[in-house]
């Protein structure tokens, strides 16, 4: 069945350490999106990409980083910088229609 | 900047009845679409419906449908006959050509009542 596929599931991640959060579509979507939601604050874009090779900052890309080398994989690189990374982190894909699709999650706890 | 307000955290609604979510927005753009999204407890965002911003008649499908007022800049959405699995957070999102982006609300929470 073709959809976006988020992995992992749960991270835990100490202070200090960088890591990469997956983001896998098979819908042959070009744009790609990932968003951090916290409680009470919707969903805010982090990062964007309309096409391979190319992506954007969003609103909160401070202590992200993304790279888009194919266009089925979006990964998202939660780095030292982030002060604060606790958060369920949501990647998306939009189609030609340009509705969202989004994957299933992941939720991040700094420990 | 273009912001989607939510002005009402929780709701709750009979089984059966029916409710309506409320939301606003700001844009000087005159083209774009209109969303809404279900978040149930397994947190898979689902889309519920659209509206394009061109079209003066309002979406429905099935049970849910919209009121959408340009002018106003208001897009509610009215879920009908209510029931158990309509349960979940219920997120706008404006959808601007320029830039590709999408802009959510803060989402309102529906509780159905058995």
């Amino acid at each position: 069945d073709g959809g976006i596929t988020q992995s992992p599931k749960y991270l835990f991640r100490k202070e200090g350490q960088n890591v990469t959060l997956s983001c896998e579509q098979n819908l042959n979507h070009d744009a790609m999106y990932w968003y951090r939601q916290d409680p009470g604050q919707g969903l805010r874009l982090i990062y964007y990409s309309q096409i391979v090779n190319d992506f954007q900052k969003g609103d909160i890309a401070e202590g992200y980083s993304v790279s888009r080398e194919k266009k089925e994989s979006f990964p998202l690189t939660v780095t030292s910088a982030q002060k604060n990374p606790t958060a369920f982190y949501l990647c998306a894909s939009t189609n030609r229609e340009d509705e969202a699709f989004f994957g299933q999650g992941t939720r991040l706890t700094v420990v | 900047a273009q912001t989607v307000t939510q002005s009402q955290p929780e709701m709750s609604v009979q089984e059966a009845e029916t409710v309506t979510l409320s939301c606003t927005y700001d844009t000087s753009e005159s083209d774009y679409y209109l969303f809404w999204y279900k978040q149930p407890p397994s947190r898979q965002m689902i889309l519920v419906i659209r509206q394009e911003a061109y079209k003066q008649q309002n979406a429905t499908e099935n049970r849910f449908s919209v009121n959408f007022q340009k002018a106003a800049k208001s897009f509610s959405l009215k879920i009908s006959d209510s029931q158990l699995g309509d349960a979940a957070m219920y997120f706008c999102a404006y959808y601007r050509y320029t830039g590709n982006q999408f802009y959510f609300g803060t989402g309102t929470s529906l509780t159905v009542i058995p």
